[in-house]
């Protein structure tokens, strides 16, 4: 089966400037979940959506960051404006449902530098 | 809160030789447990799990770990050590009840041929 999908790979920016991730999940997924990885740390995660809905997003700094799942299959991640602290590895994972039994299966992630 | 404490930010070893990456952690409840890989330009995969089945986990490619409550540890061993294994590895604990998961902070394993 095919994992999960993330564009672009690699993405270099100017602090103020908006950005914009996307993830396709593996098809029939429900979950679907963003991290942050900054560098020398572990994932971190910011948003959780079940199908088109928002489960957890109590570490998303709002003020610049954004999500949506529209259709409850792919999603996208928007930064806007950019910071140099955003400087990051974004990973997007996807599993059946949201329980502990239940296998994250996580993308190669993009890689964010902002300048 | 939950919590995990990778002991070792670096680990290198000889190929051919045991694996040792140290893991403990914190959790007022019976944890759930995992070891992830990272491969350079991958994406992380689960190695294997602990959910208060058997204490001694088998995983994927000759890893396993073995849950020690009195120590609080969730260390993860490979007997013999192959090149394919130079990755970072995450020790990774969930929130009670939940699938939300708490990573530590890596461990960067370099094989030496």
């Amino acid at each position: 089966e095919a994992g999960v999908a993330q564009s672009p790979r690699y993405k270099i920016i100017e602090k103020r400037q908006s950005v914009a991730f996307w993830c396709n999940p593996i098809s029939g997924h429900a979950t679907l979940y963003w991290y942050q990885q900054i560098l020398g740390q572990g994932p971190k995660l910011l948003i959780q959506f079940q199908n088109n809905g928002v489960v957890d997003d109590s570490q998303l700094p709002k003020d610049r960051f954004s999500a949506e799942r529209l259709k409850g299959v792919d999603s996208t991640l928007k930064i806007q404006p950019a910071k140099l602290e955003d400087s990051a590895v974004y990973l997007c994972a996807s599993s059946l449902g949201g329980h502990t039994s239940h296998e994250q299966y996580f993308g190669p992630g993009t890689r964010l530098t902002v300048t | 809160a939950q919590s995990v404490t990778q002991l070792d930010s670096h680990v290198s070893v000889s190929e051919g030789t045991p694996v040792l990456l140290r893991c403990n952690y914190s959790s007022s409840y019976s944890p759930s447990l995992f070891w992830y890989v990272q491969h350079p330009n991958k994406g992380l995969q689960l190695l294997l799990k602990y959910t208060s089945a058997a204490t001694l986990v088998k995983g994927i490619n000759g890893f396993e770990a073995e849950f020690k409550k009195s120590e609080t540890s969730f260390h993860l061993t490979k007997p013999s050590a192959h090149m394919s294994d130079a990755a970072e590895y995450f020790c990774v604990v969930t929130i009670y009840n939940t699938d939300k998961l708490i990573f530590g902070t890596g461990t960067r394993l370099q094989v030496f041929p």
